[in-house]
């Protein structure tokens, strides 16, 4: 039973450019969370989707970021015309119910994007 | 607004010994959980242990364990029997009000000597 699998590890864009960040959840997992790591920080909560829908964007910027989770296929996170300051480590996570009913959640190993 | 402290940015102990790190958190709700999560330098969040704020009692997973002071706000964790493979940077989190995300401290960095 694979984990969170989350790609490309690393990313590199020069500012301006698009960067797409994949992540497919635990099998079975239908609850799909983005946080974001800057250097020497903790996470940063970002988006909290459900199959197709979005349940909470509170943490993500209002420009350039977005998230989807597909009724077929991985989560994205996107982000447009990069800009230095989005550099960080992005980390997506899984669960099988909200975390009221679980408590926990299954992460990936994460995906480093770095703008040059 | 939940926040989550994590007053010890490094720490370090000797192979077998036993470490505590701190954390402490404010929130307004009755029920919530916590979480210790552990990162090491593959920098994979593995979850180590967590607990239920209704729960009085402490819980524990095997050399790890937690001294949860609901009125003071506090929950820290103890590691016995300190070994190499505990090397990592440990954070502190609480679940929100409705349960949907994770608040995180800033982490301890955790540094197991031979």
């Amino acid at each position: 039973n694979a984990g969170v699998m989350q790609n490309p590890r690393h990313l590199v864009r020069r500012r301006g450019q698009e960067a797409r960040l994949r992540c497919s959840p635990m099998k079975g997992h239908s609850h799909v969370y983005w946080y974001r790591q800057l250097p020497e920080e903790g996470l940063k909560f970002m988006v909290y989707l459900q199959k197709e829908n979005i349940i909470d964007e509170s943490g993500m910027p209002k420009e350039r970021f977005s998230a989807e989770f597909p009724k077929e296929g991985p989560s994205i996170l996107r982000i447009q015309q990069v800009v230095r300051g989005d550099s960080a480590a992005y980390f997506c996570a899984s669960s099988a119910r909200d975390l009221s009913n679980t408590g926990e959640l299954f992460f990936g190993e994460g995906s480093r994007l770095t703008v040059l | 607004a939940q926040t989550v402290t994590q007053s010890q940015p490094e720490m370090s102990v000797q192979e077998a010994e036993t470490v505590t790190l701190s954390c402490t958190y404010d929130t307004s709700e009755s029920n919530y959980y916590l979480f210790w999560y552990k990162q090491p330098p593959s920098r994979q969040m593995i979850l180590v242990i967590r607990q239920e704020a209704y729960k009085q009692q402490n819980a524990t997973e095997n050399r790890f364990s937690v001294n949860f002071q609901k009125a003071a706000k506090s929950f820290s964790l103890k590691i016995s029997d300190s070994q190499l493979g505990d090397t990592a940077m440990y954070f502190c989190a609480s679940a929100d009000g409705n349960n949907r995300k994770l608040i995180w401290g800033l982490g301890t960095s955790l540094a197991v000597n031979p």
